[in-house]
């Protein structure tokens, strides 16, 4: 299993400019989320999904859109994207239960200028 | 959402137990507690969890107190490399599923000394 992969690792924006990050899990996990978290500072929920078409949203979505077409991909779309929106990214998935263990992947690292 | 309390850092010596407090007071009686870690520049990653028995695994233990709305992350030996921001989150369980919206605190900045 390859876990959780993000695509791509770093990128530079500039303002104005539209992106999507890319995630991919292979684990058949039913949940999944992107967090954002900014230097020095904690994890903020973005938007999350509990299953293919399902999505809502976190604790901070403004300025993001995503979609749950498929168990296996989240991507997250930065629409005109902000300086406010510099950030490292982090794409998560789970099983269903809450015993299950939460996977990461490594992170996209998100600079707008 | 079910809240979780840490202290923002804590520091330790090389080779001592380290001692990481949690409290979830709002705990429910199914809710899973987890544990996290984030090492520099990576994402987190799984450390421990359990209910309400103590667990041990290879990285750690987990205390959990009697009425469930504290817990303890122990580090036996801490060593350089165990520098990181630990997580304690509670995972919500819902009748055979879980809750699906999942936040972090802020956590609690490991600090280890040569």
């Amino acid at each position: 299993n390859a876990g959780v992969t993000q695509t791509p690792k770093f990128r530079i924006l500039k303002i104005g400019q539209s992106m999507t990050l890319q995630c991919t899990q292979d684990m058949n996990h039913n949940y999944m989320y992107w967090y954002r978290q900014d230097p020095g500072m904690g994890l903020k929920l973005i938007y999350y999904s509990v299953g293919a078409g399902i999505t809502d949203k976190g604790e901070v979505p403004n300025g993001y859109n995503v979609s749950r077409s498929t168990t296996e991909d989240f991507p997250l779309r930065l629409e005109l994207a902000a300086p406010s929106q510099t950030s490292v990214y982090f794409c998560a998935s789970r099983l269903g239960t809450a015993s299950n263990t939460i996977y990461f992947g490594e992170g996209s690292w998100l600079t707008v200028v | 959402d079910a809240k979780t309390t840490q202290p923002n850092s804590m520091e330790s010596n090389e080779e001592e137990p380290v001692h990481l407090p949690c409290n979830h007071s709002t705990i429910s009686g199914t809710d899973y507690i987890h544990w996290y870690r984030q090492l520099p520049s990576q994402g987190p990653e799984y450390v421990i969890h359990g209910l309400t028995s103590n667990v041990n695994n290879r990285m750690a233990s987990l205390a959990i107190a009697e009425d469930r709305k504290s817990s303890t992350l122990i580090l036996h030996r801490a060593t350089l490399r165990d520098a990181a921001v630990y997580y304690c989150i509670l995972i919500i369980n819902a009748g055979g599923t879980s809750y699906g919206k999942l936040t972090f605190g802020q956590g609690t900045i490991l600090t280890v000394h040569p």
